[in-house]
């Protein structure tokens, strides 16, 4: 069975731009989380969706939004980019949001504000 | 709020030596607790998990970890390490109703041959 995939696996955008970033879950999983990760660091939640509905939100500006389809993947959107964009954006899935289930990862996005 | 401490940024072994690598977390209640891995321009990979029940779990590649209520702790470990485990390790803590995942900043390993 696939793993989480994410699309683009790089991007380079310049600051103020905006970028869409794509998430497949693993097949029968219907909740997506997304993080992010700046070099040296431990990732950062962003949000979790569940069955199309916002479960939950980090610390982040409303530039970053996200939303999740009736496949249960998921975009990302960062609007107005910043350098401090910079970093790998993760996506996870899980079956549920039960807190006994657990993330499995993709590969992550590789995003670089110039 | 919950959080994670990884207190060495970095650590060297040879191989075939044993490691542990150390976590602390801060959390009121019982803790679900989180072991991945990542290596150089990969995702996580989930090591282990601690829900309930016996302290020492098993999980894959040889790796283990021990629940220490009493310490805050849930630390690492691996008899005999392979040059195929250099790689970041994280730890990270799920509490209660809490959705999100709190990871710790991480901890290098390099393996010598």
């Amino acid at each position: 069975d696939a793993g989480v995939t994410q699309s683009p696996t790089h991007l380079i955008k310049t600051r103020g731009q905006h970028v869409t970033l794509r998430c497949s879950p693993i097949s029968g999983h219907k909740s997506v989380s997304w993080y992010q990760q700046v070099l040296g660091q431990g990732p950062q939640f962003i949000f979790q969706y569940y069955e199309k509905e916002e479960r939950g939100r980090g610390n982040f500006p409303d530039r970053f939004s996200a939303r999740q389809f009736p496949n249960y993947s998921s975009e990302l959107n960062v609007n107005a980019l910043l350098l401090g964009d910079s970093a790998l954006y993760l996506c996870a899935s899980s079956v549920g949001t039960g807190t006994n289930q657990p993330q499995h990862f993709g590969d992550g996005t590789r995003l670089s504000i110039l | 709020a919950q959080s994670v401490t990884q207190p060495d940024i970095h650590i060297t072994v040879s191989e075939g030596a044993s490691l542990e690598l150390r976590c602390n977390y801060s959390y009121g209640a019982t803790p679900y607790l989180f072991w991945y891995v990542q290596s150089p321009g990969q995702g996580l990979q989930l090591l282990l998990k601690y829900f309930s029940g016996d302290t020492l779990v098993q999980g894959i590649k040889g790796f283990e970890a021990e629940f220490k209520r009493s310490q805050s702790s849930f630390n690492l470990r691996k008899p005999s390490v392979h040059w195929s485990d250099a790689a970041e390790y994280f730890c990270a803590v799920r509490g209660g109703s809490n959705y999100k995942l709190t990871f710790g900043k991480g901890t290098l390993l390099t393996v010598n041959p």
